[in-house]
């Protein structure tokens, strides 16, 4: 099992601001992953890597960037947020070693843009 | 077309009593892999429990265990001996080995609230 950790676990911001989700895992794992959640729904995938300097889009168009500069550290950024972008945001890794290698989640980060 | 469905919004089930989470998946791709995820309100995705494509049997894993029909394209979580904390949301998802890297296909999940 990983051990991931996101942080902040809760952010209110107001219009415009810039901010960045912090992901950490601790399991040397190749892979990681951003999913974007609304209240009750299903997981959308918005970024992922397959190790570091590599990533790539998701199915779900998102205005937010991310970078992998370290195997650890896949944190995700907002450049100016929206009440469009209130969700919860939820970090995942996998060891990427053979399919379907299992994807971990962290606690997430519930975002509310005012 | 909905790659992963689950049809029970909300379940109820008495402590210590069992009950079948349903899931039912469409894939072309002869290799994948089926997955369900436990979220509790607090918010976490928790694993619970994996069956590959090519597995002959069902998977289980302590109280949970994988009603895995594949000719019917479904994967039913079973949950026996009910408690308490077994209350929360419960997703299932696959991944398509053709789908490249990654993606997981998510259902939309159904609420399971136990009754003491």
């Amino acid at each position: 099992e990983a051990d991931i950790y996101q942080t902040p676990r809760y952010l209110v911001i107001g219009t415009g601001k810039k901010i960045t989700l912090e992901c950490s895992q601790t399991m040397g794992h190749d892979k990681m992953y951003w999913y974007q959640q609304d209240p009750g729904m299903e997981l959308h995938l918005i970024h992922y890597s397959y190790g570091v300097n590599s990533t790539e889009k998701g199915d779900l168009s998102s205005e937010s960037t991310v970078s992998r500069i370290r195997t650890e550290h896949f944190p995700l950024t907002l450049e100016s947020a929206r009440p469009s972008h209130t969700s919860q945001y939820l970090c995942a890794s996998a060891a990427g070693q053979r399919f379907p290698d299992t994807q971990y989640f962290g606690p997430g980060t519930r975002l509310t843009v005012l | 077309a909905q790659k992963i469905t689950q049809t029970q919004p909300g379940m109820f089930v008495q402590e210590k009593e069992a009950v079948t989470l349903d899931c039912t998946y469409d894939t072309s791709d002869p290799s994948y892999g089926l997955f369900w995820y436990k979220q509790p309100s607090s918010g976490e995705m928790i694993f619970l429990i994996y069956q590959g494509s090519y597995d002959q049997q069902n998977a289980t894993e302590g109280r949970y265990s994988l009603n895995f029909q594949k000719a019917r394209k479904s994967a039913n979580l079973v949950i026996s001996a009910s408690q308490l904390g077994d209350s929360a949301m419960y997703f299932c998802a696959m991944r398509e080995r053709k789908s490249g890297a990654n993606n997981l296909f998510f259902g939309t999940g159904t609420r399971l609230t136990v009754i003491p």
